[in-house]
């Protein structure tokens, strides 16, 4: 069964320093999210994205955030510059069309900024 | 503004027994609702997902969820818990905006 994943599974830096997130949707999906959980609270919604385009972005997603699709395989969420509360569990999605009610999440990857 | 609501933030039941993890939400139209369960230091599993159609719906893993639009509810009920059910559960909501909505989650304990 085609499942979404990412990489790397934990991810350990320093205050300040840039991170990527890397995620592999669903093959054949076209629209992409990441969701954010900090230990011991709810999984929050961050952005949307389709078509090369961010679709919606959460108050969390500001300019220290983007995303991108640098080739036809990859889903990537950047950090500039990390800070002591960006430390959360990043869960990638894909969904195969606009409006799927339907998300199919990865396994998370595991932030600690220290 | 939709809105999901789990008021059990920690239930254990005993290996065996019989498991309902409330949920409420907040939406204006007809709500499209999941149950996610989360293992220690794990993703998001979908358990259950309704959308439209009959009104109790089956899940994975033995688990079935029933909507009920008059209490704005979509409680999770599970026979026979078992101690691998052990796990933090969370119920959503599909937002117009493409989005999905958590609740804070219900963690779930299994006395043996």
């Amino acid at each position: 069964e085609p499942e979404v994943t990412q990489t790397p599974s934990h991810q350990v830096t320093q205050m300040g320093q840039e991170v990527i997130l890397r995620c592999v949707p669903i093959s054949n999906h076209l629209y992409f999210y990441w969701y954010r959980q900090i230990l011991g609270q709810k999984v929050e919604f961050l952005v949307s994205f389709y078509n090369n385009e961010i679709s919606e972005k959460s108050e969390i997603f500001d300019d220290q955030f983007s995303v991108e699709r640098p080739d036809g395989s990859n889903f990537t969420l950047k950090i500039r510059s990390t800070k002591l509360e960006d430390s959360a569990m990043y869960f990638c999605a894909s969904s195969g069309e606009f409006g799927s009610y339907e998300q199919y999440f990865g396994p998370g990857t595991r932030l600690t900024v220290t | 503004a939709q809105s999901v609501t789990q008021p059990d933030i920690h239930i254990t039941v005993s290996e065996g027994a019989s498991l309902e993890l409330r949920c409420n939400y907040s939406y204006g139209a007809t709500p499209y609702l999941f149950w996610y369960v989360q293992s220690p230091g794990q993703g998001l599993q979908l358990l259950l997902k309704y959308f439209s159609g009959d009104t109790l719906v089956q899940g994975i893993k033995g688990f079935e969820a029933e909507f009920k639009r008059s209490q704005s509810s979509f409680n999770l009920r599970k026979p026979s818990v078992h101690w691998s059910d052990a796990a933090e559960y969370f119920c959503a909501v599909y937002s117009s905006a493409s989005k999905i909505i958590f609740g804070s989650g219900t963690r779930l304990s299994i006395r043996p």
